[in-house]
């Protein structure tokens, strides 16, 4: 039962190149949400679903795109990097609202 | 805008003593508190969590303190041991929302 799994665990982009971020869960929860963590920013929700095709926006959506087609996968796109999007992003999943969230190890992206 | 604040973003606490982080929010129909720690390389995991129905929930050496009427919530670490050393945050969630917005984080490191 692995939970939480993300790929990759590091990656490093050229500014104006795309990549997904994968997550997939084993554990059949319905939400699933993207943060990324920054120094003194603590963890900013980026987008989350509460079902298979239901997606809504965070706190800081822009320059990232999500879909759900599927309960166990949750994939983070982003079109055209840019450098402040380097950061540790995670992925977290949850029952439903209320509940205890499960965090994936994260992958720390670099823009460069 | 910031939905939870939490302070302090640093603490030194000598081992055995209680550490103390402190966090407020803005949305009353928030009503869910959880506390998460993570340790460095690692994805926050739930720590303990209340919900304003009571003032007060305790879990071992840590103890979650809900102030409803002032909209604060504190965590106290009793006899604070080296192995707490790690990133403490904050979140809440409720009302018309479905997201679980965290606080900034405090990073606790417990003198031996």
């Amino acid at each position: 039962n692995a939970g939480v799994t993300q790929t990759p665990k590091f990656q490093v982009l050229k500014t104006g190149q795309s990549m997904t971020l994968q997550c997939a869960q084993d554990m059949n929860h319905e939400y699933m949400s993207w943060y990324r963590q920054d120094p003194g920013m603590g963890l900013r929700l980026i987008h989350y679903s509460v079902g298979a095709g239901i997606t809504d926006q965070g706190e800081v959506p822009n320059g990232y795109n999500v879909s759900r087609s599927t309960t166990e996968d949750f994939p983070l796109r982003l079109l055209s990097a840019a450098p402040s999007q380097t950061s540790v992003y995670f992925c977290a999943i949850s029952r439903g609202r209320g509940t205890e969230a499960f965090f994936g190890q994260g992958t720390r992206l670099t823009v460069v | 805008q910031q939905q939870v604040k939490q302070s302090p973003q640093s603490l030194i606490v000598q081992k055995g003593g209680i550490s103390i982080i402190n966090c407020a929010y803005e949305n009353t129909a928030f009503d869910y508190f959880p506390w998460y720690q993570q340790f460095p390389g690692k994805g926050p995991a739930l720590l303990i969590a209340i919900r304003p129905d009571v003032s007060e929930k305790k879990e071992g050496r840590f103890t979650i303190s809900f102030n409803k009427s002032a909209k604060q919530f504190s965590l106290h670490i009793m006899d604070s041991q080296p192995g707490d050393s790690a990133t403490y945050f904050c979140a809440a969630n409720g009302g018309a929302t479905n997201k679980l917005i965290f606080g900034t984080g405090t990073l606790l490191a417990v003198q031996p």
